[in-house]
């Protein structure tokens, strides 16, 4: 079981939808990543949260738009998307920042994602 | 910059045989090292960490890693594959510093197959 739950575990949306992907952890860390990740890829980062402020935006395309809410919750607002979006959207957290960066990063099992 | 380094995308062994990933990473700065397992349709899970102190590291399911500065790597090893080991393995190095967030530089990946 893993501690950074992710919903949906699956989601196929159009092109002109408007979507949002869910990510929650309760281990109390409060730094939180989005990353995209293509087949047989490594994952490729997107957003960094740290402490509830985005922190680094990977020059990532204003059609996914990220929010944290508080501490637990990360979401993914995802408009106009296009075919080469289609990926497996993963979350991650992490006990924190700068002198932290040495806790290792907890991974979701993913939003597979297909654009239609 | 870091960068992370693995030699083979892919490695077959016997069930029983050693397992060896092999991992280089370049870091300007005395690195933070992971090294994570991703099953199929599953997030990425932590097998173990390198940050300080012993340079030898056990991990989970039986994998250990050896931290060799002077080589610059940090191979993966487990004494005896089972078939459940099969999955692609990710190498990591952790890039931050005081006042910006912890980001991970993955290597390409290895995807190990374990045959009968």
């Amino acid at each position: 079981d893993t501690e950074v739950t992710q919903t949906p575990k699956h989601l196929v949306m159009g092109m002109t939808n408007k979507k949002s992907l869910k990510c929650e952890q309760h281990m109390g860390h409060r730094a939180m990543y989005w990353y995209k990740q293509k087949a047989k890829k490594p994952p490729e980062l997107m957003f960094v949260y740290s402490y509830e402020k985005l922190s680094i935006n990977e020059s990532v395309p204003s059609r996914f738009s990220p929010e944290c809410p508080n501490s637990s919750l990360l979401n993914l607002h995802l408009h106009a998307l296009q075919p080469e979006d289609s990926a497996l959207y993963l979350c991650a957290s992490s006990q924190g920042q700068g002198a932290w960066s040495n806790q290792p990063q907890h991974f979701g099992d993913g939003t597979r994602l297909s654009i239609l | 910059a870091q960068s992370v380094t693995q030699l083979g995308s892919h490695v077959s062994v016997s069930e029983g045989a050693l397992v060896l990933l092999r991992c280089n990473y370049s870091s300007s700065v005395p690195p933070y090292l992971f090294w994570y397992v991703q099953y199929p349709n599953q997030g990425l899970q932590l097998l173990l960490k390198y940050t300080t102190g012993a340079t030898l590291v056990k991990g989970i399911n039986g994998f250990e890693a050896e931290f060799k500065k002077s080589e610059t790597s940090f191979h993966l090893t487990k004494p005896s594959a089972h078939m459940s080991d099969a999955a692609e393995y990710f190498c990591a190095v952790s890039e931050g510093s005081t006042g910006t967030a912890s980001k991970l530089t993955f290597g390409t990946g290895t995807r190990l197959q374990v045959t009968l």
